[in-house]
């Protein structure tokens, strides 16, 4: 079974503030994927990650996959109230496989 | 474009009693999944289809879980009889592919089971 373990599994931050969250794993994926979940809601895909070493941006979301394609971060700079939520990073074998999340909570 | 459909949003039941929750996928995709999320153990998938066969269900957790998909555009997930621990968001995603492609998920389904 692949494992994927996030950190940390909360975190609340006030707006303004930048944050870093990660996503690893001892097992090598062809893809990663980020998600956001909001109360109430499906998760959704922010963006999905192919290559090792790879650096994505979302507006103020910079993705990163690690050189070994074992692990990834998620850096959001000037944190708005509306990036709440619970973000899951999700690795790519025969079907995709998730780690439990980072709930952030970013307050006014 | 209508995402992947989910019935009932919430479903409060009593134990012992038959839980039947609904899915109708994007139009177009071949992939269907079943999702369990619960806080202490994630999002777990329970099973899934491709061209509405089932490919896996090792993650169903035990005899009283049951899902068909009898047709591209219907799945259900049916669980008989309904225990407490049963109670967590049941989330249902569709895609093109089994893999490397985006899940679109449903707004799943909120059961209690008390």
């Amino acid at each position: 079974t692949q494992l994927l373990e996030q950190s940390p599994q909360f975190l609340s931050i006030q707006e303004g503030e930048n944050l870093t969250v990660y996503c690893n794993s001892s097992s090598v994926f062809s893809s990663l994927q980020w998600y956001r979940q909001e109360p109430g809601e499906g998760p959704v895909l922010l963006v999905t990650v192919v290559t090792g070493g790879e650096v994505k941006k979302l507006k103020r979301l910079t993705f990163q996959f690690g050189d070994a394609r074992k692990d990834s971060s998620l850096h959001i700079t000037a944190a708005q109230p509306g990036d709440t939520g619970l973000y899951l990073c999700a690795g790519a074998g025969s079907t995709l496989t998730f780690g439990k999340g980072t709930m952030l909570l970013v307050s006014p | 474009d209508a995402g992947v459909i989910q019935s009932p949003r919430h479903e409060v039941t009593e134990m012992g009693q038959e839980v039947t929750l609904r899915c109708k996928p994007i139009s177009g995709h071949n992939s269907l999944f079943w999702y369990r999320q619960t806080m202490m153990r994630g999002l777990e998938l329970l099973i899934y289809f491709n061209n509405n066969v089932p490919i896996d269900d090792s993650g169903m957790p035990e005899d009283r879980f049951s899902a068909k998909m009898p047709n591209a555009s219907f799945s259900t997930l049916k669980i008989q009889p309904s225990e407490p621990r049963d109670s967590a968001v049941y989330f249902c995603a569709s895609s093109f592919a089994l893999s490397g492609n985006t899940i679109y998920f449903g707004e799943g389904s909120w059961l209690t089971v008390v």
